[in-house]
């Protein structure tokens, strides 16, 4: 299958500072990715879709202005946490979608997800 | 998109086959079925889709009944690796959003 990196694996920083994960794909062009959150024993919900050259789509209940995503091009999409706090210490994990002409495979593939741990 | 109902867990005898039930009975005719798995600490995998027919690919099966109201994921020979949640996903087309449930927890067993 695709492959979707993600980048740093985990990372832990201090209160107020922020955080970027980048997501990318490796092997195809992705007009469009996603960014998903997942605390522990729980399955995982999205948070925003980001389209490259446009702005993100939020999910209800999602901070825009706290989870800021660029999607600046057609492999590379970016999540950063501003002035992280303890309550965004999360698994953080990016999906991208794959093009049309893979129609009849899988449209999203996952990256391995980033651990975050805010002190 | 449609609900999916999934029991929270399953146990299987390494080797022995692994059938995993999905109840999705409000889909409507053109919503796949997708299955995922994710394995602890990592990102989903996929696994298999359908509309109708039944799948099968080098990772399982995918049997969808001839009303569409549920499906079975069926792992051939199940391994201590495939030891994972296992989310079955109902979406309108192949460009929705993947919304994730609870999934089943399937534990392989030696």
């Amino acid at each position: 299958g695709a492959v979707v990196s993600q980048h740093p694996s985990r990372v832990i920083c201090k209160s107020g500072t922020s955080v970027k994960i980048e997501c990318r794909s490796l092997d195809f062009q992705a007009t469009t990715m996603f960014w998903y959150r997942q605390f522990p024993k729980q399955s995982l919900m999205l948070m925003a879709t980001s389209n490259e050259g446009s702005k993100a789509t939020y999910e209800q209940g999602v901070e825009k202005d706290k989870f800021l995503i660029n999607h600046a091009s057609l492999t590379l999409s970016t999540l950063t946490v501003t002035s992280a706090h303890p309550e965004d210490s999360s698994f953080y994990i990016c999906s991208a979608r794959s093009p049309e002409s893979r129609t009849g495979r899988a449209t999203q593939y996952f990256g391995p997800g980033t651990r975050l741990t805010v002190l | 998109d449609a609900k999916t109902t999934q029991p929270p867990s399953m146990d299987c005898a390494e080797g022995r086959a692994a059938n995993l039930p999905c109840n999705h009975s409000t889909i409507s005719g053109n919503e796949y079925v997708y299955w995922y798995r994710q394995i602890h600490s990592q990102g989903p995998q996929y696994i298999i889709h359908g509309l109708k027919n039944n799948e099968t690919n080098e990772m399982a099966s995918l049997i969808i009944t001839e009303d569409r109201k549920s499906s079975t994921l069926i792992l051939p020979h199940a391994t201590l690796r495939d030891t994972a949640v296992y989310y079955c996903i109902v979406i309108y087309n192949q460009g929705g959003k993947l919304i994730f449930g609870q999934g089943t927890e399937l534990s392989v067993k030696p």
